[in-house]
């Protein structure tokens, strides 16, 4: 059962333009969400993260929002620039009392900025 | 320049045989994960320490798979018997548990013919 869902595998945008990711989670359990970067042949690096507190968390080009009525996230990249072409990978985490905190991720969206 | 190594990079080898991949996770880290990517499932939890105990290995196939930190530098993740369904890239994570960030290693990329 993916607690957490990229329902889009695939995304290619325009240099310049802006590139919007989504994510999907059932969990309401969840209090931290994470974007993680993967190139090819390397691990996933983090990228920026959002605490369920918050709506809105801005790190330069990138903004993370969270709608958890929808149980929604989105990764806002703007300008997009052909370095970012990667996959992308939402994560969600949540406080298990004895096993500390539990992480899901989702299957990724592979992003493609061309030039 | 702290990062979290894998060894080896790649494996391939032949079904039956046994597999032994090793994480040295970043100093000072207490949190070490095992994770598998694969096209349908993303990155699947397979197992999970915290300062060397086990928490949750649920995701890993018992029958076969099997995980254990011998010391706070080292972890590994065992397949004996490997299948080729095995084949897939095995990533190691460390971090802490205070914290929500998680430090990839690169992987090891693992063929079983």
């Amino acid at each position: 059962d993916q607690q957490v869902k990229q329902n889009s595998p695939s995304l290619s945008v325009q240099e310049g333009r802006i590139s919007i990711l989504n994510c999907d989670y059932t969990n309401s359990m969840f209090d931290y969400f994470l974007w993680y970067k993967k190139y090819p042949a390397e691990g996933p690096t983090f990228l920026i993260s959002i605490s369920s507190i918050k709506d809105k968390n801005e790190d330069g080009r990138f903004t993370v929002f969270l709608n958890k009525s929808a149980k929604h996230l989105s990764l806002h990249i703007v300008p997009s620039q052909p370095g970012d072409s990667a996959v992308y990978f939402c994560a969600a985490s949540a406080l298990i009392s004895n096993t500390g905190n539990q992480f899901y991720f989702g299957t990724g969206t592979s992003l493609t900025v061309i030039p | 320049d702290a990062r979290v190594t894998q060894t080896p990079r790649h494996k391939v080898t032949e079904m039956g045989q046994e597999v032994t991949m090793r994480c040295q996770p970043i100093l000072g880290h207490n949190t070490v994960f095992w994770y598998r990517q694969t096209m349908m499932q993303g990155l699947e939890l397979l197992a999970y320490f915290r300062n060397r105990a086990p928490l949750d290995d649920s995701g890993m196939p018992k029958d076969r798979f099997s995980a254990e930190m011998p010391d706070a530098t080292l972890a590994t993740l065992k397949i004996q018997p490997s299948e080729p369904r095995d084949s897939a890239v095995y990533f190691c994570a460390s971090g802490h548990s205070l914290a929500h960030e998680q430090f990839f290693g690169p992987g090891t990329r693992l063929t079983v013919l």
